[in-house]
């Protein structure tokens, strides 16, 4: 069956460490991969897209990779702040309409 | 500013009743969608609208029902056939269908069962 997953534990950081996500998913080939921030009880905000053909991308202290051998992306950020704790969704685009998401994963960043 | 509105941000439903939930997009965005998200899940795909006056059921539209005679708007129906609707419903948008790449999102409504 196709799967996403994301870490569904809590990943807790001190505030200026950086901060690592991984989004692993089975039986897709996606065009390419999203990362969305989510605020409790907000809808979610794209931070990142990244094709099947390029390995890394940056913007600012994000940085997304995509290694479709291993069917993974790692999402981090780097100096990390109290204000970057959200949950981090992980989408993949399969093509036409479909958008899949992962169940995100919580980012606490203490002080 | 442009954006998605979505509206009521919290609403309650009555056993037997059907609600509906608003959804307004001032980016004059061709495509629009309805996700549900509960804990611990992915958002789901109910149903989706490529251009006005058509529109086409996700992955779990049972008990589910939408209009799109508006470029702007996009109101979701949860009928009294959804037994389960307790969840958050969240509006999208992108500009077309063929560059659905980034999705805009909606600030969400909560629908809970009294």
């Amino acid at each position: 069956s196709q799967k996403i997953e994301q870490n569904s534990e809590a990943l807790n950081i001190q505030e200026g460490k950086t901060a690592t996500l991984t989004c692993n998913y089975t039986n897709y080939s996606p065009a390419y991969l999203q990362w969305y921030r989510q605020d409790p009880g907000r809808g979610p905000v794209f931070l990142l897209l990244i094709r099947e053909n390029e390995k890394e991308k940056r913007k600012e202290r994000l940085k997304v990779t995509f290694d479709t051998t291993l069917k993974q992306s790692l999402f981090h950020i780097t100096a990390s702040q109290p204000a970057d704790s959200a949950t981090y969704l992980c989408a993949l685009h399969t093509g036409g309409f479909k958008t899949i998401f992962g169940a995100g994963t919580r980012l606490f960043v203490k002080a | 500013d442009g954006g998605i509105t979505q509206s009521p941000k919290y609403l309650f439903r009555k056993e037997g009743q059907n609600v509906t939930l608003s959804c307004e997009q001032n980016l004059n965005h061709d495509a629009m969608y309805w996700y549900r998200q509960d804990p611990g899940q992915g958002l789901r795909l109910i149903y989706y609208s490529q251009i006005v006056n058509d529109f086409q059921k996700g992955d779990i539209a049972e008990g589910y029902s939408v209009s799109r005679e508006k470029k702007e708007s996009f109101p979701l129906t949860v009928t009294s056939a959804q037994k389960n609707p307790t969840a958050f419903y969240l509006c999208a948008s992108t500009l077309s269908q063929a560059t659905n790449e980034k999705l805009f999102f909606g600030s969400g409504t909560q629908l809970s069962v009294l």
